[in-house]
């Protein structure tokens, strides 16, 4: 069992908005504003969408954005589209000085 | 542009070793950490290691620890993943990845597969 919490699957439809959810403690994502998330394609290297939390990566759609309150950090993703069906997993930096990932979670658009 | 290249992978026998090298281009490798992630077939993402720019310091996972070794080699723009002691377990695909500043793992290799069976 990965460390950081997230849902294993999401489900939208084109144009609507969604919301993943990365929970961990407050010796990683509470404790520390390292927090990035990635999106992977089915046999893809993975892509870095969002980095300090809330920073989006030059050439990432402003259609994705990060917060964090406490011990969860989100990834929100506006008006789906296609494209976005991938993985998506979140990770941390640790009081250990190590890093952690999510489990992941596997979006579809319907 | 960035470029990571993986190679030494392959099928080793259980308590074997094998020795991952990166193969950096398009920066200046001295100036970044350098991480190990790995992905089981099917699976998720997990954290290996790291390494800071001098090779000075270095950090693991806890399963890992003890039989792993990250290096690097800055005159040669290659980071390295010495894995001893290998399990069925450690069976995945390994990313080479920069880290652009703390924990912005900006830059991914294509991944190596390393199988672990008998």
């Amino acid at each position: 069992q990965s460390a950081l919490i997230q849902p294993a699957s999401l489900s939208g439809s084109p144009g609507q908005s969604i919301t993943i959810s990365c929970t961990g403690t407050s010796s990683d994502v509470g404790g520390y504003n390292y927090v990035s998330w990635y999106q992977q394609h089915p046999g893809r290297a993975p892509k870095l969408i969002i980095y300090g939390v809330t920073n989006r990566p030059s050439g990432v759609s402003n259609r994705f954005s990060g917060s964090k309150s406490g011990n969860t950090a989100s990834l929100s993703i506006s008006g789906l589209q296609a494209e976005d069906e991938a993985d998506y997993y979140c990770n941390s930096y640790t009081s250990s000085r190590t890093g952690e990932f999510g489990g992941g979670t596997k979006l579809t658009v319907l | 542009e960035v470029q990571l290249v993986e190679s030494g992978g392959g099928l080793v026998q259980p308590g074997g070793s094998l020795r991952l090298s990166c193969a950096a281009s398009g920066f200046t490798f001295s100036g970044y950490w350098m991480h190990w992630v790995r992905q089981a077939p099917g699976k998720g993402l997990v954290w290996v290691s790291r390494i800071n720019e001098l090779g000075s310091d270095t950090y693991y996972a806890d399963s890992v620890k003890g039989r792993f070794t990250i290096s690097r080699d800055n005159a040669k723009n290659t980071a390295y993943l010495q894995m001893n002691s290998l399990r069925a377990d450690d069976s995945a695909v390994y990313y080479c990845v920069r880290d652009n500043h703390l924990w912005e793992l900006d830059d991914w290799g294509q991944g190596i597969l390393v199988s672990v069976s008998s």
